[in-house]
């Protein structure tokens, strides 16, 4: 099992949507959580870090299930620039290093 | 500006030649890592250094190698290229292992 997985998408939707995806990690001992975004052919950028109780940045909404081992994003509102691959993003627990899930894709139509 | 630099940014490279990805940081991170990332698959960890003189093994390390000679540079090297290997490549840095990473524009490596 991969430590971290999401549903590739594609999630279409229109503008002024909202859309909600999530992610789930293998090992219940995970420390930290976060969401970059990934723009076409561009570097990896940090969208939000994910905290225990929830936390929500403007129009993005990240929720962490501990118990379901999963984290969430949700964004409301969308706007055409929200358009990008969202990388969920896990650190294991007594492990130095970041593990990446495939992403998932989001396309916002006018 | 401060950040995190590769070079080159593309290359085309033939079959078993030897080629050196530099990756600079400027930010005074500890930790640097390597990824390939491949359509469908993400970014896997290829090497990665929680430290000036020390470095690791990630999930796919085969083929590649790394030094840390000092903090801010991280260069990958490939000793004899592959195919397989035409990959994107991403550094990246953190403060210390585990936390938010900023990741250098990316390496776009074909071999032929």
């Amino acid at each position: 099992r991969k430590e971290v997985e999401q549903d590739p998408g594609p999630f279409n939707v229109p503008e002024g949507a909202t859309v909600a995806f999530n992610c789930t990690y293998s090992n219940s001992a995970s420390q930290s959580f976060f969401w970059y975004r990934q723009d076409c052919r561009k570097e990896p950028k940090l969208l939000m870090s994910v905290y225990s109780s929830g936390n929500e940045d403007g129009r993005f909404t990240a929720q962490l299930n501990r118990a379901s081992q999963y984290i969430s994003l949700l964004i409301r509102d969308s706007k055409l620039s929200d358009s990008a691959t969202y990388l969920c993003v896990v650190n294991p627990p007594h492990d130095y290093k970041l593990s990446f899930g495939a992403g998932t894709t989001v396309t916002v139509r006018a | 500006i401060a950040g995190i630099t590769q070079a080159p940014t593309s290359q085309i490279l033939a079959a078993g030649r030897r080629m050196t990805l530099r990756c600079t940081q400027d930010m005074r991170h500890n930790a640097m890592y390597w990824y390939r990332q491949d359509l469908g698959l993400g970014l896997r960890l290829i090497h990665y250094s929680n430290t000036a003189g020390t470095t690791g093994k990630g999930e796919v390390p085969d083929g590649y190698s790394v030094s840390r000679a000092n903090t801010d540079d991280f260069p990958l090297t490939l000793a004899s290229a592959v195919p397989s290997q035409t990959s994107v490549y991403f550094c990246a840095s953190s403060d210390q292992g585990g936390t938010e990473a900023f990741f250098g524009q990316g390496t776009r490596l074909t071999v032929v």
